[in-house]
C-alpha cells in the first residue's frame, strides 16, 4: 500500500484550461511538497506546504491536515507545463525521509 | 543557484558488472539520498545519508550499496548488476531537518542506466 496517492494519474488538457491535480496521504506528516518533473528527468520543487494555500505565479497549491489532502491547480494552462507533477510527503518523526507520490503525467494540448 | 550533479545521463552496462553512480552538491547539505524511478511505481528511496560515512537503508537496498566519504558527494555501488536495476537513478540533497525551505530536496538530472 502507497502511503500517497495521486489522481488522476494521467491528465490531458486544452491549453487555457484549469487544472487540478489531488494527492491523498494516510500517515501523519511534516510537510508536503508538490515537485515537477520534465521529460529527460530534472525534478525541481513547486512548494512546499504544512498548512493552508501557497500561490506562485499560475501555480496554487492547497492543504487540508485534517483531511489529509492536497490539490495543485494550473490556472490558463500552456503546453510549456506538460511535465509529471508529483506529491512527495515528509512524515513526522522521520526527519529526513520522503514518501512520493507516483506522479501525475499531464499534456497541454495547443 | 543551488546545484546537485550526477556523474553521467545516460550509462549502459553488463549483467554482472560493477556499477558506480557518483552524486555531487554545493549546497553544504548534511542529507544525500538515492531513488530509482520505475513507471507506476514511483520514485523509491534507496539509501540516504544523514552525515559524512553514516548511511541509512531506505525502502528498496537489495543489490545496492553506498559510500559518503566527503560531505558533497554520495555515491551509490552496484555490486554485480543485473537486468532488474535497469532504471532512473536520481540522487536528491537536503539540509538538516528544519522548516521552510531548508526542508525542500533538490533533484540532480537523473542516470538512466541499462543493465543488458
Amino acid at each position: 500500500k502507497n502511503e500517497v496517492e495521486q489522481s488522476p494519474q494521467n491528465l490531458t488538457a486544452q491549453e487555457g484550461e484549469f487544472i487540478t491535480i489531488n494527492c491523498s496521504y494516510s500517515v501523519g506528516i511534516s510537510a508536503l511538497h508538490w515537485l515537477q518533473q520534465h521529460p529527460g528527468g530534472g525534478i525541481v520543487s513547486l512548494f512546499m506546504l504544512s498548512s493552508g494555500k501557497k500561490k506562485h505565479g499560475r501555480l496554487i497549491a492547497t492543504i487540508n491536515i485534517q483531511e489529509k489532502h492536497s490539490s495543485l491547480h494550473i490556472t490558463a494552462s500552456h503546453p510549456r507545463d506538460s511535465a509529471v507533477y508529483i506529491c512527495a510527503v515528509r512524515l513526522r518523526n522521520t526527519g529526513n525521509q520522503f514518501y512520493f507520490g507516483t506522479g501525475t503525467s499531464l499534456t497541454v494540448i495547443p | 543557484d543551488v546545484k546537485v550533479t550526477q556523474s553521467s545521463r545516460y550509462l549502459v552496462k553488463r549483467t554482472g558488472e560493477k556499477v558506480f553512480l557518483e552524486c555531487v552538491q554545493d549546497m553544504d547539505h548534511e542529507n544525500m539520498f538515492w531513488y530509482r524511478q520505475d513507471p507506476g511505481l514511483g520514485l523509491r528511496l534507496i539509501y540516504f545519508s544523514y552525515d559524512v560515512k553514516m548511511k541509512e537503508k531506505g525502502d528498496i537496498p537489495e543489490g545496492y550499496s553506498v559510500s559518503r566519504e566527503k560531505k558533497e558527494r554520495f555515491s551509490l555501488i552496484l555490486e554485480s548488476a543485473s537486468t532488474n536495476q535497469t532504471s532512473m537513478y536520481l540522487c536528491a540533497s537536503s539540509s538538516a531537518s528544519g522548516t521552510g525551505i531548508r526542508d525542500t530536496q533538490y533533484f540532480g538530472p537523473g542516470t538512466r542506466l541499462t543493465v543488458l
